[in-house]
């Protein structure tokens, strides 16, 4: 079992449209949580750290579950520049900041 | 705008050539990491420094070889490369070498190995 899960998608939805991505983790000494996104050719952005109390920015939300191991990313009133791949990434405990990615979730929105 | 610059964007070598990657971050960051991302992959973890010092280096080969002068810069020093190290090289930066901090990619090298 991959160290993190990720629907590849692709996910296409028209403009305004809420869209929700989960991910899910094996190792529960995981203990950092974060969501980038990355347009093609183009490096990782930090969309957002993940807490246990969940956190907002805006459009998008983060939400952690411990217990079934998994965190989620939703877009609310998604707009064409939304359109980019999503990677969630985990740092286990003792990892050294070893960021674990997964596989990416590839959004396009749609006029 | 990212605070993590690369140089150069793009390179192309032979498998014989010796060539460098630097990165430079301006955030009074302590610890730096290559990754590597191939096309349709996602970024995997090369080497970290921590306070200049090397604290990881995930078996990679020796044709790739990390330098850190200083807490600013990272280089990433190539020899003799094959065509499959072909890829986006990614450097990234985090206050601290741990768990709980954010990392901050710079845009990345495209390398190309003919």
């Amino acid at each position: 079992r991959k160290e993190v899960e990720q629907d590849p998608g692709p996910f296409n939805v028209p403009e305004g449209a809420t869209v929700a991505f989960n991910c899910t983790y094996s190792n529960s000494a995981s203990q950092s949580f974060f969501w980038y996104r990355q347009d093609c050719r183009k490096e990782p952005k930090l969309l957002m750290s993940v807490y246990s109390s969940g956190n907002e920015d805006g459009r998008f939300t983060a939400q952690l579950n411990r217990a079934s191991q998994y965190i989620s990313l939703l877009i609310r009133d998604s707009k064409l520049s939304d359109s980019a791949t999503y990677l969630c990434a985990v740092i286990t405990r003792g990892s050294q900041g070893n960021l674990i990615f997964g596989k990416g979730t590839k959004l396009s929105v749609k006029p | 705008d990212t605070e993590v610059t690369q140089t150069p964007k793009h390179l192309v070598m032979g498998m014989t050539n010796k060539k460098s990657l630097k990165c430079e971050q301006h955030m009074g960051h302590r610890a730096m990491y290559w990754y590597k991302q191939k096309a349709k992959k996602p970024p995997e973890l090369m080497f970290v420094y921590s306070y200049e010092k090397l604290s990881i280096n995930e078996s990679v080969p020796s044709r790739f070889s990390p330098e850190c002068p200083n807490s600013s810069l990272l280089n990433l020093h190539l020899h003799a490369l094959q065509p499959e190290d072909s890829a986006l090289y990614l450097c990234a930066s985090s206050q601290e070498m741990r768990e709980g901090y954010e990392q901050y990619f710079g845009p990345g090298t495209r390398l190309t190995v003919t």
